[in-house]
């Protein structure tokens, strides 16, 4: 069964601060790919990043970086002396090759970033 | 290059009327996906197009919503007789092929009175 938890309902932090945002999945898929998309209080979804399963290889753009371990079914996003623009919610998702391209969704994590 | 477009922006209907949800995929981009998201819910896939078929419509509810993507024009996802519980943000999502990353439209804001 295809299922995304992002456990953290809601984060606050001060400008400045480091913050992680959690993702665990599950699937039975040897094929499928992860995402993180962010919807900023405007309301549109911004595409950040889509890795593979057979990359595990951390990536890093900018302040954010992206930690994947498929030992835990984790994939875990953190951004780096968060901003007041990081403001909005955050989504991982999934998608497995065995159900075509569709993404199921985690519940999402709703950042603040306060000034 | 243009991304999802996405129309109207917004929709007010009354009980009963039809919605009529317009999007454009990006250039060159012949996969269509739409999800919903319910008021303090996440996203929930609904269905997913290509020009002409249906590839899979698990998502979607078993009455009075449809969708087409027409060999030309825009994807359409029809909802017939709306009621309140159809009030959320409807999104579009199109990909180049079936594999690659879905990108998102601005989303359409459905409100039913």
């Amino acid at each position: 069964a295809q299922k995304v938890t992002q456990a953290q309902t809601e984060i606050s932090v001060v400008e400045k601060e480091d913050v992680t945002l959690d993702c665990v999945y599950e699937t039975r898929d040897t094929t499928y790919y992860l995402f993180w998309y962010k919807q900023p209080p405007s309301g549109e979804l911004v595409f950040l990043i889509r890795r593979n399963s057979f990359d595990e290889q951390n990536e890093i753009s900018g302040r954010y970086s992206w930690n994947f371990q498929k030992s835990t079914s984790s994939f875990n996003f953190t951004i780096t002396a968060s901003q007041v623009v990081d403001s909005a919610v955050y989504f991982c998702a999934l998608s497995e090759l065995e159900y075509g391209n569709k993404l199921v969704f985690g519940a999402g994590t709703i950042l603040r970033v306060k000034s | 290059n243009a991304g999802v477009m996405q129309n109207p922006r917004h929709l007010v209907r009354r009980r009963g009327q039809e919605a009529r949800l317009r999007c454009s995929p990006m250039k060159g981009h012949s996969h269509v996906y739409w999800y919903r998201q319910l008021p303090e819910e996440g996203l929930k896939f609904m269905v997913y197009l290509q020009k002409e078929n249906i590839i899979d419509e698990s998502g979607m509810p078993k009455e009075r919503f449809s969708a087409e993507f027409p060999k030309e024009g825009p994807s359409i996802l029809r909802i017939q007789q709306v009621v309140r519980g159809d009030s959320a943000a409807y999104f579009c999502a199109s990909s180049s092929t079936g594999l690659e990353t879905q990108y998102f439209g601005p989303g359409t804001r459905l409100l039913v009175l």
